[in-house]
């Protein structure tokens, strides 16, 4: 069974970049689409994109300018960049597999807080 | 892009009873509508696919339906385990949306 696992700083400074990584193990990364999705303190789920393994991606408009997600095959890995993060991107955030269009498996949550 | 608005909030069920969570899709998404449960600190589970196949290995007590705008998770005589905050995904356009969640209490 596929496991995802998300690492990167708890704590980022304003105007900065946020960096995770969501590590996938008990499967490879290769033939899948893989999602980051963030969930603000109090609000609901806001899908922010996912890149296939061969590296083509699908952004959210409303974080487009300011996302990137890139892929790692040989490490099983995929990540994220927000960059001129403000408090608003504070959230908790998940990295999840999509199989066929359907996200069937989810990392258990990273808290990101934005704060000086 | 799709919204999705789900009902209710929050409610509260005593065990054995039968619990409906609505989300309606604010343009026609065939049946590209999957359902979640999440617990605190946990991983989300996967549990209705395509809106009405359940996902392998979860309780036949839970069941989906609709087509095109409107869905419906059903948990039929519900547990004390199903205690969770559940909520909806739309992956038939970009951007994916999900609705606002239902928190369910067990009384």
């Amino acid at each position: 069974q596929v496991q995802l696992q998300e690492s990167g700083p708890g704590l980022v400074k304003p105007s900065e970049t946020l960096s995770l990584t969501c590590t996938v193990s008990g499967g490879s990364i290769s033939s899948y689409y893989w999602n980051w999705i963030r969930q603000p303190p109090g609000k609901g789920l806001e899908w922010m994109g996912n890149i296939y393994y061969s590296g083509s991606t699908n952004y959210n408009p409303s974080l487009k300018s300011r996302v990137t997600i890139s892929v790692d095959t040989s490490k099983n890995r995929f990540s994220l960049n927000l960059s001129s993060v403000t408090a608003a991107d504070t959230a908790v955030y998940y990295c999840a597999r999509e199989v066929r269009g359907n996200v069937d498996s989810w990392g258990q949550g990273t808290l990101v807080t934005v704060s000086s | 892009e799709t919204t999705l608005t789900q009902s209710p909030a929050f409610m509260s069920a005593t065990p054995g009873d039968k619990v409906n969570i609505s989300c309606k899709a604010s343009q026609d998404i065939d049946d590209d509508m999957n359902w979640y449960q999440q617990k605190p600190g946990e991983a989300a589970i996967f549990i209705i696919q395509e809106a009405t196949t359940l996902v392998p290995g979860i309780p036949p007590r839970f069941s989906g339906s609709g087509y095109g705008t409107d869905f419906t998770l059903t948990i039929n005589n519900i547990e004390s385990e199903d205690a969770a905050y559940y909520f909806c995904l739309q992956h038939d356009n970009f951007p994916r949306t999900f609705g606002q969640g239902t928190k369910v209490e067990i009384k």
